[in-house]
């Protein structure tokens, strides 16, 4: 069964810095692999997703990930942080296996921004 | 282009009744997943359809049960409901061609069971 952990429930950043959101996964096969932001009282937007190839993914607003299969990883970052990303980010793993297409979900990661 | 949309916004049901929620997939996408996101948590997979044909289910009992129509929208029908079922139900959808498994989300209806 594939799994995503996520460390840390809550980052809380400074406006202009590094936004550095970890994820890691389990998965028995090559992974499908994405980042969803959710804001308040809102459904799930995709960020940017790995699926064959460069292993260094560009998202929206500025975000991007680095699929590191040897640590089994897909850490989220953006350079300068802007107010607007206070928000909730989700890793996902997909499974593409014969019983449907399902996501399987981390704990999220609560992202605050400083003044 | 429209997204994917889902109604009501907000519901709140007594322990033990039965409730209906509605999905219309974004234009083109055959393919309907349904997810609840309990407060604090990731949402977890309830099931998907597929061409009118459950395609898959995630660890939930059979008193969570879904529709999927010929216009490819959707309902997901809880019955006897329990106060745990309280949670913020999401409704993604996909094209059957996509195979790598990004789904497109709606804004989700917030079940309140008391």
């Amino acid at each position: 069964a594939q799994s995503v952990t996520q460390l840390g429930s809550h980052v809380s950043v400074s406006e202009g810095a590094l936004v550095l959101l970890r994820c890691n996964y389990s998965s028995s096969v090559p992974p499908y692999l994405f980042w969803y932001v959710q804001y308040p009282n809102q459904g799930l937007q995709l960020l940017l997703k790995y699926t064959t190839g460069a292993t260094l993914v560009k998202g929206i607003n500025g975000f991007e990930a680095e699929f590191k299969k040897s640590e089994t990883s897909f850490h989220l970052t953006k350079p300068s942080a802007h107010m607007s990303d206070a928000a909730e980010y989700f890793c996902a793993v997909s499974d593409l296996g014969a019983a449907g297409n399902k996501l399987t979900f981390g704990g999220g990661t609560r992202v605050l921004v400083k003044p | 282009e429209t997204g994917v949309t889902q109604s009501p916004t907000h519901l709140i049901k007594t322990r033990g009744q039965q409730v209906t929620l509605r999905c219309s997939s974004q234009s083109g996408h055959n393919t309907v997943s349904w997810y609840q996101q309990a407060l604090g948590q990731g949402p977890q997979f309830i099931f998907q359809y597929y061409r009118e044909e459950e395609n898959g289910r995630g660890n939930f009992p059979p008193r969570f049960s879904g529709l999927q129509f010929p216009n490819y929208s959707s309902e997901l029908n809880v019955n006897a409901l329990e106060l745990d079922d309280s949670a913020l139900y999401l409704c993604a959808s996909s094209p059957g061609t996509a195979r790598t498994g990004e789904q497109y989300f709606g804004p989700g209806t917030r079940l309140t069971v008391t």
